[in-house]
């Protein structure tokens, strides 16, 4: 089985700020690595798949990169709607995993 | 637009057996795989079965010989049959599609979750 480690657990960050979130597979999954946003009291939201393709409505401001062991998740300019917890998958290998998720909040 | 939608949550005893069921429509459901997962409270995501179109199924392991996945192509419903539970499998279980493409894929489309809660 594939672990996915995240990093950090949570970071709190001022509006505008830049974000950078880590996501760290314990073998390579070349470049098989998604990102979801969970709002609290939400299900998962797909934000990027492919390490580096935005889902369809998902703002510029995201983005993700990356290959093989060693992910990010890049949010530009932080929006108080940005709020949430942000959990990475691999897919390259079943069983499918999910890191514990980095929860984002605002400063 | 797509939409999946699940049912059959609720409270049941250890050891006890329970069936979901995620109704989906917007999109041609026979020619997705699909997928659930679950989330217990307060905890991440965990993967845990997938159909094919084809029928063919895989498990977490820690689900392996107590949950059944199928699908019934003709109501356009997935189906988690679930037994033998223990409160570890206290979760929401969400259903999801997909993206287009060879599995597995990253889910591109979520239910809005059901909760099944194993508890004497």
């Amino acid at each position: 089985e594939i672990v996915i480690m995240q990093s950090p657990g949570t970071l709190s960050v001022s509006p505008g700020e830049r974000v950078a979130l880590s996501c760290r597979a314990s073998q390579s999954v070349g470049s098989d690595l998604a990102w979801y946003q969970q709002k609290s009291g939400q299900p998962p939201r797909l934000l990027i798949s492919d390490t580096s393709t935005r889902a369809t409505g998902i703002p510029a401001r995201f983005s993700g990169s990356g290959f093989g062991t060693e992910f990010t998740l890049t949010i530009s300019s932080l929006q108080s709607e940005d709020v949430a917890i942000y959990y990475c998958q691999q897919y390259n290998m079943w069983p499918l995993t999910f890191g514990g998720g980095t929860r984002v909040e605002i400063k | 637009q797509f939409h999946v939608v699940e049912s059959g949550g609720g409270v049941v005893q250890p050891g006890g057996s329970l069936r979901l069921s995620c109704f989906s429509s917007g999109f041609v459901f026979h020619t997705f795989g699909m997928y659930w997962a679950r989330q217990a409270p307060g905890k991440g995501l965990e993967w845990v079965a997938f159909v094919e179109n084809d029928g063919s199924k895989k498990y977490i392991d820690s689900v392996r010989g107590r949950f059944t996945i199928s699908r019934d192509n003709s109501k356009n419903t997935l189906y988690l049959d679930m037994s033998n539970l223990t409160p570890e499998d206290t979760a929401v279980y969400y259903c999801g599609k997909p993206q287009v493409g060879f599995a597995p894929r990253p889910l591109d489309v979520w239910g809005q979750g059901a909760l099944v809660t194993v508890s004497s």
